[in-house]
């Protein structure tokens, strides 16, 4: 059964350093989300992204991060800067088609130091 | 106006038992509401859904419950089994958005043997 897969599963960086969370999406998926959820706390929206460019953002989603989908198969979260406060588990989604079932990935936890 | 307000936080049923979980809403553009069941160490994984002009949806031992006037929705589970235990999370998908899902806060069910 495909699965959505993420790497690192964990990944524990300094606060300031630059981070990329990848992900690799269902092979014939056109929608891309990425979440977030901090120890204890609820899965938050970050962003979506369609058709090579993000459709919609959160509040959280500020510039210090960024999305990219590089080659046909990667989809990627950046952190700029990372403040001890991104310490999160980040989960990637896919979808065949816009409001269809989100498939998500097992999460990457980000530790920042 | 975001929100999804979840309820219990925490949930032990004996094998056997009902298991019910209740959300609620404020925002009358949300139009579809899913269910997510998270294991630990995995992302959420979609369990049933319903759209608001349907008042229950029953998928085997899982049951949604959704009263529209009131903005309710609950989950109910039949004959609860260990392999139930898990977190749940409510969410709810506005309309015109992205479709990313606006999560509710979680309820961490155990079934006890």
């Amino acid at each position: 059964e495909p699965e959505v897969t993420q790497t690192p599963s964990h990944q524990v960086t300094q606060m300031g350093q630059e981070v990329i969370l990848r992900c690799v999406p269902i092979s014939n998926h056109l929608y891309f989300y990425w979440y977030r959820q901090i120890l204890g706390q609820k899965v938050e929206f970050l962003v979506s992204f369609y058709n090579n460019e993000i459709s919609e953002k959160s509040e959280i989603f500020d510039d210090q991060f960024s999305v990219e989908r590089p080659d046909g198969s990667n989809f990627t979260l950046k952190i700029r800067s990372t403040k001890l406060e991104d310490s999160a588990m980040y989960f990637c989604a896919s979808s065949e088609a816009r409001g269809i079932t989100q498939y998500f990935g097992p999460g990457t936890r980000l530790l920042v130091l | 106006q975001q929100q999804v307000k979840q309820s219990p936080q925490s949930l032990i049923v004996q094998k056997g038992g009902i298991s019910i979980i209740n959300c609620a809403y404020e925002n009358t553009a949300f139009d579809y509401f899913p269910w997510y069941q998270q294991f630990p160490g995995k992302g959420p994984a979609l369990l049933i859904a319903i759209r608001p002009d349907v008042s229950e949806k029953k998928e085997g031992r899982f049951t949604i419950s959704f009263n529209k006037s009131a903005k309710q929705f609950s989950l109910h589970i039949m004959d609860s089994q260990p392999g139930d235990s898990a977190t749940y999370f409510c969410a709810a998908i506005r309309s015109g958005s992205a479709r990313q899902l606006t999560f509710g806060s979680g309820t961490q069910l155990t079934v006890l043997p």
